[in-house]
């Protein structure tokens, strides 16, 4: 089944305790991306990847790493998570040039 | 920066009314612009896409409609149903600068 997973669902952290949130795709697409979703304020990407070792910042990128080794993960990494960083977060993934796009699961984060 | 809006925030109708979303983005040079159904606590999935050459897509008893020239886009939703309650949510591509933008969604709500 063609799908974006993400790991964890739920996390519940501390203030400074570095993190990694998994983001997995099966469809062999090039392009991946990761957003927050906060209320009022919709979905911002934070960073995005246009394929292997190729990425770039969105709208709010501070406080958050990525990287891409590998075409079909986009790991998201905080470094030292900090309260304004509890949100729900989506990774997405589709072809190259921008057409449809898949989503996975979310994952909700609170820092604490 | 391209920002888009979604009008109205939220909208209570009784079932099988027909009703329109509205979607208006402030650069018309986008690459397409696809439309996802949220529903509570869970991630996006995707309704329609419309490519910036089409003016149109349909799907089942939903139509999108695409006007670039003014910077909107409509959902269409034939004689709703309680199960369509949820939030909808549009985004626009564009190929320079390769991001995504999403508006804050419109909360749908279908009484029985």
């Amino acid at each position: 089944e063609a799908q974006v997973t993400q790991n964890p669902r739920y996390l519940i952290t501390v203030t400074g305790k570095k993190l990694t949130v998994t983001c997995s795709q099966n469809m062999n697409h090039e392009y991946m991306s990761w957003y927050r979703q906060d209320p009022g304020l919709g979905l911002r990407q934070i960073y995005y990847s246009m394929n292997v070792e190729v990425t770039d910042k969105g709208d709010v990128p501070e406080g958050y790493k990525v990287s891409r080794k590998e075409k079909r993960n986009f790991p998201l990494i905080l470094e030292s998570p900090s309260p304004n960083q509890t949100s729900l977060y989506f990774c997405a993934s589709s072809f190259a040039g921008g057409p449809e796009q898949y989503f996975g699961p979310g994952t909700r984060l609170t820092v604490t | 920066k391209q920002e888009v809006t979604q009008i109205p925030a939220a909208l209570s109708v009784p079932e099988g009314e027909n009703l329109v979303l509205n979607c208006s983005f402030t650069d018309s040079a986008i690459y397409n612009l696809q439309w996802f159904r949220q529903d509570p606590g869970k991630g996006l999935t995707s309704l329609l896409l419309i490519q910036s050459s089409q003016r149109e897509q349909t799907s089942g008893r939903l139509n999108a409609s695409l006007d670039k020239s003014s910077g909107r886009s409509t959902l269409y939703i034939a004689a709703s149903q309680p199960g369509d309650s949820a939030t909808y949510l549009c985004a626009v591509y564009r190929d320079t600068g390769n991001q995504f933008y999403f508006g804050t969604g419109t909360s749908l709500t279908v009484i029985p």
